[in-house]
């Protein structure tokens, strides 16, 4: 079980908007900012966001990040086919001295 | 290009031990800290240890606590994973990730290897 909780899947059609959540804790989330990770099928996982909101060089700006309290979340708008993909959160945890990440989403383009 | 070569997967038996390696290049490798991560068949990814740019600082997650050591040299801008009393839940894809900056604790994971596969099974 996970210490950061996220959807295991979520979906939509090409051109909508989707959010994926993670939600955390005081130690974790409640603390310390929020990366991203996109894993393609086969292939190795890739920073899509970073500082919560923050895009490295690259990523479009379709993906955008935000967080309150003790919960973050991330948005895909104008959803593409090559988005399909499992989304990761992740974040240093206070308590457990450690990098923690969610369960993972897998978002399904229609 | 920033780039990490994992390499020295395998299969093992339980209670055995291995090394695993990554090469990096494409930046000066004393000012990042360093992590593993795994991730076990079909599952998401596990954070498992991580040490600072300069070596002197080393965090482990509970489950490879005792058992896993990492370590890094600087003449060969090569990072270590010692794994030792190998237990068949250690299976996974073991891959190698720089970090953001100096610090574990404070800088995520920027840049990915592709992985090794370790196997522990009888």
């Amino acid at each position: 079980q996970s210490v950061l909780t996220q959807p295991p899947s979520a979906s939509g059609t090409p051109g909508q908007r989707v959010t994926i959540s993670c939600s955390g804790s005081s130690s974790n989330i409640g603390s310390n900012t929020v990366n991203w990770y996109q894993q393609l099928p086969r292939t190795a996982p890739q920073l899509l966001l970073y500082n919560t909101n923050q895009r490295p060089s690259g990523v479009p700006d379709r993906f955008s990040g935000s967080n309150s309290g003790t919960s973050a979340s991330l948005a895909i708008s104008g959803l593409q086919s090559e988005d399909e993909a499992d989304y990761y959160c992740a974040t240093w945890d206070d308590s457990l001295n450690g990098w923690v990440f969610g369960g993972g989403t897998k978002l399904t383009v229609l | 290009e920033v780039q990490l070569l994992e390499s020295g997967g395998g299969l093992v038996q339980p209670g055995g031990s291995l090394r695993v390696s990554c090469a990096a290049s494409g930046f000066t490798f004393s000012s990042y800290a360093m992590s593993w991560v795994r991730q076990a068949p079909g599952k998401g990814l596990e954070w498992v240890t991580g040490i600072s740019g300069s070596g002197g600082t080393t965090y482990y997650a509970d489950s490879v606590k005792g058992r896993f050591i990492i370590s890094r040299e600087y003449s060969k801008n090569t990072l270590y994973l010692q794994m030792n009393s190998l237990r068949v839940e250690d299976t996974a894809v073991y891959f190698c990730a720089k970090n953001q900056g100096q610090l574990v604790d404070y800088y995520g994971m920027d840049v990915w290897g592709q992985g090794t596969t370790v196997t522990v099974s009888s």
